[in-house]
């Protein structure tokens, strides 16, 4: 199986400051790449997705950009952090669209 | 646009309580129906994944089916133990996840 990697665990930045978040995949070899977020008393939202290297899409609208600058690699930027972008962030992984996705332990996202 | 809901949102009971979860989504052609744990502060853990060719899976004590013409999927949870506190989320897993909000489960010696 897929063993999901994120860091740091949590962080906490000012608002207008810049983000990065990495996530990292072992176990297998081009994955299906996910962002989500989690809200404090809300469900998962998807934020990007990638099927292979360079390819992001976007589910919504928001602050923030992905990039997958190699095979099990995926980042998670922002230029300018608002308060509203507070929040667990977990990165997943799995194959095929419908097989397991795997996630990862997750960082929690302050912005002061 | 699928929709997915999870009843009750909490619940907690007494240790060795056979429990039900339930889920609902609105749009029925669901390829696969996933469910997951999470612990406080954690990222989230496969428990089961039905795939639409099958009604039902088991795990251990967990067992989840699946009826995709009523647009439920149910988890089962025989023998609650203390251990298995923790928010249960169940997705549609067709193309890309979609959760619900999620049931947090409270089980008290």
């Amino acid at each position: 199986s897929q063993t999901i990697h994120q860091w740091p665990a949590t962080l906490v930045q000012p608002v207008g400051s810049p983000l990065s978040l990495e996530c990292t995949v072992e176990g297998t070899s081009n994955p299906n790449l996910y962002w989500y977020r989690q809200a404090a008393g809300r469900g998962l939202q998807l934020l990007f997705y990638s099927v292979g290297i360079g390819q992001i899409s976007s589910e919504v609208p928001q602050n923030l950009s992905a990039s997958r600058p190699q095979d099990r690699q995926f980042i998670l930027s922002s230029k300018k952090l608002l308060l509203s972008d507070s929040g667990f962030y977990l990165c997943a992984g799995g194959g095929e669209p419908q097989e397991t996705q795997y996630f990862g332990p997750g960082t929690r996202l302050l912005v002061l | 646009k699928q929709e997915v809901t999870q009843i009750p949102a909490a619940l907690s009971v007494p240790e060795g309580e056979n429990l039900v979860l339930n889920c609902s989504f609105t749009d029925s052609a669901i390829y696969n129906l996933q469910w997951f744990r999470q612990d406080p502060g954690k990222g989230l853990t496969s428990l089961l994944l039905i795939q639409s060719s099958q009604r039902e899976q088991t795990s251990g004590r967990l067992n989840a089916s699946l009826d995709k013409s009523s647009g439920r999927s149910t988890l089962y949870i025989a023998a609650s133990q203390p251990g298995d506190s923790a928010t249960y989320l169940c997705a549609d897993n067709t193309d890309k996840l979609i959760f619900g909000t999620g049931t947090r489960l409270q089980v008290f010696p």
